[in-house]
């Protein structure tokens, strides 16, 4: 299956900064990524899907201008975390899905705001 | 919303199989169902999925009821590394559709 990675793996920032998650596929040219938030102890939450070449696909009550996503080419895609605050403070996962259904995830990025 | 039901938490001793309910009654007729698991702080990971044939491969094997609104994920050997939260979801099979998480079972396997 795809291989998927992220960098940074853990961050940690300050209130008010802008953080910035790189996702890439490895293997495999991916028009679609996903992103995804994990609150402890809760189930991931899809936030947005990223479109090669085209905008992101908000889910409903995600701001948009606060988490920024580009997907500059079929293996990155990368969100931006505008003006972090600890509330943000989540587990952030990227995912590839290929043609055939199959989605393969990244390890993940932990971001902390202080 | 996610589309499945799963119990919160199951149990199982090392070695012996475990076998992971899930409730799908609104499933429609193209929709596969997928299972994936995360072990702590670690992204998911994919298991199996299937659309209406029993499915078997090196991890699990995944048991679909006749009128498709339920399966079974069955771990036929479960081991300490096998704890984690498991998650049966049901998706088209395309590319960009997206994977709706809901909350899951988590397995602990104890010696």
């Amino acid at each position: 299956g795809a291989v998927v990675s992220q960098h940074p793996s853990w961050v940690i920032c300050k209130s008010g900064t802008s953080v910035k998650i790189e996702c890439r596929s490895l293997d495999f040219q991916a028009t679609t990524m996903f992103w995804y938030r994990q609150f402890p102890k809760q189930s991931l939450m899809l936030m947005a899907t990223s479109n090669e070449g085209s905008k992101a696909t908000y889910e409903q009550g995600v701001e948009k201008d606060k988490f920024l996503i580009n997907h500059a080419s079929l293996t990155l895609s990368t969100l931006t975390v505008t003006s972090a605050h600890p509330e943000d403070s989540s587990f952030y996962i990227c995912s590839v899905r290929e043609a055939w259904g199959e989605q393969f995830f990244g390890p993940g990025t932990r971001l902390t705001v202080l | 919303d996610a589309k499945t039901t799963q119990p919160p938490s199951m149990d199982c001793a090392e070695g012996r199989a475990a076998n992971l309910p899930c409730n799908h009654s609104t499933i429609s007729g193209n929709e596969y169902v997928y299972w994936y698991r995360q072990i702590h702080s670690q992204g998911p990971q994919y298991i199996i999925h299937g659309l209406k044939n029993n499915e078997t491969n090196e991890m699990a094997s995944l048991i679909i009821t006749e009128d498709r609104k339920s399966s079974t994920l069955i771990l036929p050997h479960a081991t300490l590394r096998d704890t984690a939260v498991y998650y049966c979801i049901v998706s088209y099979n395309t590319g960009f559709q997206k994977l709706v998480f809901g909350t899951g079972t988590r397995l602990l396997v104890s010696p």
